[in-house]
């Protein structure tokens, strides 16, 4: 099985770097993906990762260490936007169906 | 068409009553999935559509849970004798995965907010 864990509540000011981890238990996946939720809508695909390292993407970068089974979303130049829910999700098995983690909701503070 | 439509997008049912939500994925995605998302609470995988293979059930929580797609494209998720605990967001999303090429991120519809009263 696997099990995923992330922060529940993150507070960042409007312009700052803030990072949100993902911590993960599984015996085995094919890809670590971030997803944006804003209240009331669907997620939206923000990143993937295959490989460890870091993946860059705008604002937007994510990491991934698969011996640590740790990620992290970072998202720079925070904007009032970006006040959302941030899930990690979890790509296994032939069926290629994401687990998702609980999710982490960002507010951004002007 | 150019996103994953689903409908309702809101519904209401009273307790024992059955419902049928419906998904429309985005044209030529082969693989369609149904999550739930109750609140506060991260996605819960329900089933799993790959092109003409069975379909993976694995996440159903009862057997009142079923689905269908038919000829490859929409697909209705059908809940019988509702139950207050099936109270949720119902997401449907699809994606170009194919077995063997890697995963592939997935397009959500906007959801129908099933409320069981």
């Amino acid at each position: 099985g696997q099990n995923i864990d992330q922060p529940t509540e993150m507070t960042a000011t409007e312009g700052a770097i803030v990072q949100i981890n993902c911590t993960y238990q599984t015996s085995g996946f094919n890809g670590l993906f971030w997803y944006q939720q804003h209240a009331g809508e669907a997620p939206t695909f923000l990143s993937y990762n295959v490989l460890d390292g870091l993946e860059e993407k705008g604002r937007f970068s994510s990491f991934l260490s698969r011996s640590k089974g740790y990620s992290y979303l970072l998202l720079k130049e925070l904007q009032m936007k970006d006040s959302a829910s941030y899930l990690c999700a979890l790509g296994a098995g032939s069926a290629r169906q994401l687990t998702f983690g609980s999710g982490t909701q960002l507010t951004v503070l002007p | 068409g150019a996103g994953v439509s689903q409908s309702p997008s809101n519904k209401v049912t009273e307790k024992g009553k059955d419902v049928e939500l419906r998904c429309d994925p985005i044209s030529g995605h082969t693989a369609l999935y149904w999550y739930r998302q109750s609140l506060g609470q991260g996605l819960e995988f329900l089933i799993y559509f790959q092109g003409n293979s069975a379909p993976d059930k694995s996440g159903l929580p009862s057997d009142r849970f079923s689905a269908e797609r038919t000829g490859g494209s929409v697909s209705t998720l059908t809940i019988q004798r509702t139950q207050q605990e099936d109270s949720a967001v119902y997401l449907c999303a699809s994606s170009l995965a194919r077995p063997g090429r890697g995963v592939e991120g997935y397009t959500f519809g906007s959801g129908t907010r099933l409320t069981v009263v």
